[in-house]
């Protein structure tokens, strides 16, 4: 099945310096990565996805990149800002599943 | 964007009780959906896969007599937790499947276990 490794596991910004999160896959037939945002107690709300036909994908202030010869890809955060403060976490889809990286809590300071 | 819709948000229970969560499909139909559990600063862990009018899917190292999984109508999935002791204590969390959007999931808002 699908391995996904994140990191960093805890990554701390000033408010309006950018924040990056990387994460690798292993199953090469794995075809759609979806980063979720996590509040504490909270379901995971989908911020942004990318699809293995395309390198990278931006949506105002999030964008994320995809190499698929490496099998990694990546979720940029520019201008964070104190409400970007929160546990986000990569997926990989195999086989219609999706399997998680282990997240990243992300905290903006003032 | 579709609405799933988990129930109760909450629970406690005492130890070798059974505990039945609900997760509803609201406006859309779902032939499968995912059941996760998720511990306390922790990543969500697939459990199972139920699929409506057959029996459920199970994730290595999930006790299927344990985790009851029923998906008895395309809107309705059900896991009960059978004698539940304090270590099942956590977030569990179903979701469902985009009909449109090939990998895109809806996720209900979640369930907190607490098994005393």
């Amino acid at each position: 099945g699908e391995n996904v490794e994140q990191h960093p596991s805890t990554l701390s910004v000033q408010e309006g310096d950018s924040a990056v999160i990387k994460c690798t896959y292993s199953d090469s037939a794995s075809n759609y990565f979806p980063w979720y945002k996590q509040e504490l107690g909270k379901r995971p709300q989908l911020i942004i996805d990318i699809r293995s036909n395309v390198g990278e994908k931006k949506d105002q202030r999030i964008a994320v990149t995809l190499n698929k010869t490496a099998k990694h890809f990546s979720l940029h955060i520019t201008e964070t800002q104190p409400e970007d403060s929160a546990v986000y976490f990569c997926a990989g889809t195999s086989y219609g599943k999706l399997t998680f990286g282990q997240g990243t809590i992300l905290t903006v300071h003032p | 964007g579709a609405v799933v819709s988990q129930h109760p948000s909450w629970v406690i229970c005492k130890s070798g009780t059974s505990v039945k969560i609900e997760c509803r499909s609201l406006d859309f139909q779902a032939t499968t959906m995912f059941w996760y559990r998720q511990f306390p600063k922790q990543s969500l862990m697939l459990m199972a896969t139920s699929n409506e009018g057959s029996k459920a899917t199970y994730e290595q190292g999930v006790e299927k007599d344990k985790f009851l999984i029923n998906h008895a109508s395309l809107t309705l999935s059900t896991l009960t937790v059978t004698s539940a002791h304090p270590e099942d204590s956590s977030f569990y969390i179903c979701s469902a499947p985009s009909m449109l959007i090939s990998g895109e999931l809806f996720f209900g808002e979640g369930s907190r276990l607490t098994v005393l």
